[in-house]
């Protein structure tokens, strides 16, 4: 069975600093994608950036970028120059061929930006 | 955009009560999931189903039981409501199954207090 585990439950850092939350996971597939999603205080859960493991190009979305490490199942989210509202809760998730449009979650790790 | 709307952002109901929690999407989606929110534990998926009338177990079935009469419409139902299952719930919803169109898109959830 697929696991994803977020070993970091709370972090923090200065705004405009970079942070780095780390996420690993265990498939024994070869096709799948990755994801992190952002769940802000009280409001809704929403895609920051995605990653298909057949693409060895890192995904990146404006200030956020990943590290893809496939051999190692890890796939950690990197926030460039962070801003007060990257405050939330992040979800990293994984999607095999065979889940059936199910996504297995980490536990979280809640990310305090300090102004 | 993807509009997935709960009907309840708070609920409080008494051990025993029958619950039902409603989930409506409007982008004609194939798929619509229930999970439960715990800290520490992610988010762990309970029922999810791929089409009218259909539905399969998640992780976490036991204690509850979902319905699906209309496409853009996901009910998860508590017989009989526990302590135990005091939890914030999550409805998300995503295109049909396969890897390409893979994005869930989610509601903003209902925080059920069970007394």
């Amino acid at each position: 069975a697929q696991t994803v585990t977020q070993s970091q439950p709370e972090m923090s850092v200065q705004e405009a600093e970079t942070v780095t939350l780390s996420c690993t996971y265990d498939t024994s597939e070869s096709n799948y994608y990755l994801f992190w999603y952002k769940q802000p205080p009280s409001r809704q859960m929403i895609l920051v950036i995605r990653q298909e493991a057949y693409k060895q190009q890192n995904a990146t979305e404006n200030r956020f970028s990943v590290n893809f490490q496939k051999a190692a199942k890890s796939f950690s989210l990197k926030i460039s120059d962070s801003q007060l509202g990257d405050t939330a809760m992040y979800f990293c998730a994984f999607l095999g061929s065979s889940n059936t449009g199910k996504l297995i979650f980490g536990q979280g790790t809640t990310l305090q930006v300090k102004p | 955009d993807v509009k997935v709307t709960q009907s309840s952002r708070y609920l409080v109901k008494r051990t025993g009560e029958k619950v039902f929690l409603e989930c409506v999407q409007d982008m004609d989606h194939e798929n619509m999931f229930w999970y439960r929110q715990d800290p520490g534990l992610g988010l762990r998926l309970i029922y999810f189903s791929y089409d009218v009338k259909m539905k399969e177990k998640g992780d976490i079935p036991e204690g509850y039981s979902v319905s699906r009469e209309k496409k853009e419409r996901f009910s998860l139902i508590l017989e009989s409501a526990s302590t135990n299952q005091t939890s914030m719930y999550l409805c998300a919803s995503s295109g049909p199954e396969g890897l390409a169109d893979n994005e869930q898109f989610f509601g903003p959830g209902t925080r059920l207090t069970v007394l």
